[in-house]
């Protein structure tokens, strides 16, 4: 399996611009979790979806930020309009649930730059 | 109070000594605990896994959880300049939301 596929690895942006993050989780995960990761903050979840279905959102930090998983091997998670302080590591995570194994494993990231 | 609470370093160690990087939490519905191991610019991977309390071993690295203090622990035994990286704690109960420690970040110097 290639493991959790995000795209694009990079990104540099203008403040007010759209950006789009994308992400392939693991076939046969049947969760899916953004995060972001900044030095002073650490890795915070934004939000998780089970079975394609959001279920908790409570970290997306504003409406500026939207996700998506309109299918169980696609997410994107949006950001409108982008504002430096969103300048961060973003990284989509997939689990797996099996015989009581309860594991995460993460993509490369995406490393967003808002200028 | 944070669910999850790491030290964040850094740790500077001699090639070849032993590591222990530790975790404490709050929330006691906790039983699934993990560790990851962060390289620079990479998406953290999972090294150790570890159900309820108890030790389990896996080459060089040992993970502890010690769950009526609330604290857990990874080992590393005869730490090599590889493993030079941040390591990150995370433990989750029934639910579906995994809580991360800060991550500490460790130095083995050859």
């Amino acid at each position: 399996d290639a493991g959790v596929i995000q795209s694009p690895r990079h990104e540099v942006t203008e403040m007010g611009q759209e950006v789009t993050l994308r992400c392939k989780p693991i076939s046969g995960h049947n969760s899916l979790f953004w995060y972001r990761q900044t030095m002073m903050r650490g890795l915070e979840l934004l939000i998780y979806f089970n079975n394609n279905v959001p279920i908790d959102d409570s970290g997306m930090p504003e409406d500026r930020f939207s996700a998506k998983m309109p299918n169980a091997s696609f997410s994107t998670l949006k950001i409108q309009p982008s504002e430096p302080r969103d300048s961060a590591v973003y990284f989509c995570a997939s689990r797996q649930r099996t015989g009581g194994r309860e594991t995460q494993y993460f993509g490369p990231g995406t490393r967003l730059l808002v200028l | 109070q944070k669910e999850v609470e790491q030290d964040p370093g850094p740790l500077s160690v001699p090639e070849g000594a032993i590591v222990s990087l530790n975790c404490t939490y709050s929330n006691s519905a906790f039983q699934y605990f993990m560790w990851y191991r962060q390289y620079s610019r990479k998406g953290p991977e999972l090294l150790m896994y570890t159900y309820s309390s108890g030790n389990k071993e896996d080459g060089r690295f040992t993970a502890q959880v010690d769950k009526s203090s609330k604290y857990i622990s990874l080992f590393i035994r005869d730490s090599q300049p590889s493993d030079s990286a941040t390591y990150l704690c995370a433990m989750s109960g029934t639910g579906n939301q995994f809580y991360f420690g800060t991550g500490t970040s460790l130095t083995v110097i050859p």
